[in-house]
């Protein structure tokens, strides 16, 4: 159990469009969904927490009207990088969190953006 | 100075050999620490999740936390190729389920 998916897997796409990756937990509701960020031979950076039905709340230096984060149902969560710049490339990963016994952070195996 | 504190590595060892990796951290209200490993271009995968100080085993990984001193490691004993990935520390004042703070990670190859 506490499997987490993201799609797509992977996505390119020119500088100034908008781009959906979304988060499912396919076995368990997820009341807490984060998102981070990773580039290359870097650590995982949160960028926000979001909770269901709830305005997510972001880190410092995180622009919330870049990154649009929705977890409008226990089981989906969407980050829509919007106006994408070469500079947003990089690899997001989304997790999931709920009430006990899946109350750990569970793991999307990311999603991997590059702005050309 | 970060919050927490992963050499990067890379760390290469033979197969068979005890591997050590670590992190520092400076926020005494972290509770929760936890290991997890990265395959290239893949989501974190939790190894080890210990509360507070002490020892966990888990096979061949050992979790240790000395929260005194600010300091975790996990050991791997008997090393094999597959464990070839990337160990990333991460921790929380909270339970596991909230915001993780997480280390660098540290770059392991273990060769056969």
């Amino acid at each position: 159990g506490a499997v987490v998916s993201q799609h797509p897997s992977w996505v390119i796409c020119k500088s100034g469009t908008s781009v959906k990756i979304e988060c499912r937990s396919l076995d368990f509701q997820a009341t807490t969904m984060f998102w981070y960020r990773q580039f290359p031979k870097q650590s995982l950076m949160l960028m926000a927490t979001s909770n269901e039905g709830s305005k997510a709340t972001y880190e410092q230096g995180v622009e919330k009207d870049k990154f649009l984060i929705n977890h409008a149902s226990l089981t989906l969560s969407t980050l829509t990088v919007t106006s994408a710049h070469p500079e947003d490339s990089s690899f997001y990963i989304c997790s999931a969190s709920g009430r006990a016994p899946y109350n750990e952070q569970f793991f999307g195996p990311g999603t991997r953006l590059t702005v050309l | 100075q970060k919050e927490v504190e992963q050499d990067p590595g890379p760390l290469s060892v033979p197969e068979g050999a005890i591997v050590s990796l670590n992190c520092t951290y400076s926020n005494s209200a972290f509770q929760y620490f936890m290991w997890y490993r990265q395959y290239s271009r893949k989501g974190p995968e939790l190894l080890m999740y210990t509360y507070s100080s002490g020892n966990k085993e888990d096979g061949r990984f050992t979790a240790q936390v000395d929260k005194s001193s600010k300091y975790i490691s996990l050991f791997i004993r008997d090393s094999q190729p597959s464990d070839s990935a990337t160990y990333l520390c991460a921790m929380s004042a909270n339970q596991a389920g909230t915001a993780l703070i997480f280390g660098k990670g540290t770059t392991l190859s273990v060769s056969s």
